[in-house]
């Protein structure tokens, strides 16, 4: 079954320090992963995708078949990413269109 | 339009009433997908559009859930005889060519 797990509800770290968030999923096939952000009152938008390998915003995340793991990283972190993160797997084409969440994890980043 | 578009942003419901949320995709998307979101949780799948088809439609909690997307633009999800447990955010997302998902602001439902 498809499942996507985020371990921490909230994650607090101060400004400048670094900050990993956490993601695991289960998957039979080759998903694609996702990260979605939503910022305080605002809608829930992409951040980044593994496909991409890009880094946004100063945030990547290495996709590791083995750990079956997505964790989104930022060297250093500050007051503007405090949001709700959401971690997302979908199957693509060959494994179904519809994307999965995670409960996400709330980034609170102290001055 | 800009984006994705949904209304109304907050619905109150008496237990037993039926409600219908609608959602304008984004111009030329060919997928809408709808989300339940409860608090505390991440957005849960209820069913997904191509066009005018409903694909898939695992997600929907109860046969008191409809969707339909007649012309394969506006979509409208309704809500029968509504229950306490039916309280969430209802998000609709739309797809165009790539895997990237546009979400409205989503229709927040309460049921008293």
């Amino acid at each position: 079954a498809q499942r996507v797990t985020q371990p921490e509800k909230l994650l607090s770290v101060f400004k400048g320090a670094p900050v990993e968030l956490k993601c695991n999923y289960s998957y039979s096939g080759s998903p694609e992963l996702f990260w979605y952000v939503q910022y305080s009152r605002q809608r829930l938008q992409l951040l980044l995708r593994h496909i991409s390998r890009e880094s946004i915003k100063g945030f990547t995340a290495d996709l590791n078949k083995g750990e079956t793991s997505f964790h989104l990283k930022k060297p250093f972190a500050q007051e503007e990413d405090s949001a709700m993160y959401y971690c997302a797997l979908s199957g693509g084409n060959t494994g179904g269109f519809k994307t999965i969440f995670g409960a996400g994890t709330r980034l609170f980043v102290k001055a | 339009g800009a984006g994705v578009s949904q209304s109304p942003r907050y619905k109150v419901a008496k237990r037993g009433q039926d409600v219908a949320l609608r959602c304008d995709p984004i111009s030329g998307h060919v997928s809408l997908f709808w989300y339940q979101q409860a608090l505390g949780q991440g957005p849960e799948f209820l069913t997904y559009f191509q066009n005018e088809a409903q694909l898939d439609k695992s997600g929907l909690p109860s046969d008191r859930f409809f969707a339909e997307r007649p012309e394969g633009s506006v979509s409208t999800l309704k809500i029968q005889r509504t229950q306490q447990e039916d309280s969430a955010v209802y998000l609709c997302a739309s797809q165009g060519l790539s895997e990237k998902l546009f979400f409205g602001s989503g229709t927040q439902l309460s049921v008293l």
